[in-house]
């Protein structure tokens, strides 16, 4: 019931864009993004919660796409900072509310380059 | 305001000892998820407890792993006789445990089994 993730691993030049997937073979309530830099915590971007939102926070947005079970994580103008691993954690949906634990995917490897 | 607060930092054991790992959650916080990383993967989930309640233990082994979060104090993730494979830095996270509350992500325990 993992997530998966795409791509596993993306270099950008500065200034660059991405998109990184996360979908799911079952029900999602709420999906969240987080980041992690090189033996750092975890830190948390955004909640998206089912009903098909899209969200920002400075130059980076999601969306949750409820039909196909999947979010996208998108990166524009992508800075030096944003290099990390992002990793998108699914709570299911369960009798109409959600299970309660967070479940992450493997994670997509971001590497921005000057 | 205080974060989540986990100690030690790193910690080193010989085969067939005993780690005990700490947990205090964000004040208000009564939901506490722990989560193992080993070196370039992803955040596997073990366990997911409220105060004195195990919510969902289903990621974590039957054997010789434990965790509980008492009513008074942190909670505590206990490995008992590890082993090399147990080496990994284990993260607590913790949430008001409402259904769109993010987790917040301590700093890790970098366990290292000799």
């Amino acid at each position: 019931q993992q997530p998966v993730q795409s791509p596993q691993a993306v270099i950008l030049r500065e200034g660059e864009d991405a998109v990184i997937n996360c979908s799911s073979s079952k029900a999602l309530y709420s999906v969240h993004w987080y980041r992690q830099k090189h033996g750092e915590a975890p830190v948390f971007l955004m909640i998206l919660l089912k009903g098909g939102e899209q969200k920002g926070h400075e130059k980076i947005s999601a969306s949750f796409n409820e039909k196909k079970q999947q979010s996208s994580l998108y990166l524009t103008a992508s800075q030096l900072s944003y290099s990390g691993t992002y990793f998108c954690g699914a709570k299911f949906l369960n009798y109409g509310g959600s299970q309660g634990n967070l479940i992450f995917g493997k994670g997509t490897k971001l590497s921005v380059k000057p | 305001n205080a974060g989540v607060m986990q100690n030690p930092r790193h910690l080193v054991r010989r085969r067939g000892q005993e780690a005990r790992l700490r947990c205090s959650p964000m004040k208000g916080h009564s939901h506490v998820y722990w989560y193992r990383q080993l070196p370039e993967e992803g955040l596997k989930f073990m366990v997911y407890l409220q105060k004195e309640n195990i919510i969902d233990e289903s990621g974590m082994p039957k054997e010789r792993f434990s965790a509980e979060f008492p009513k008074e104090g942190p909670s505590i993730l206990r490995i008992q006789q590890v082993v090399r494979g147990d080496s990994a830095a284990y993260f607590c996270a913790s949430s008001l445990g409402t259904d769109n509350s993010p987790l917040h992500f301590g700093n890790g325990t970098r366990l290292t089994v000799t």
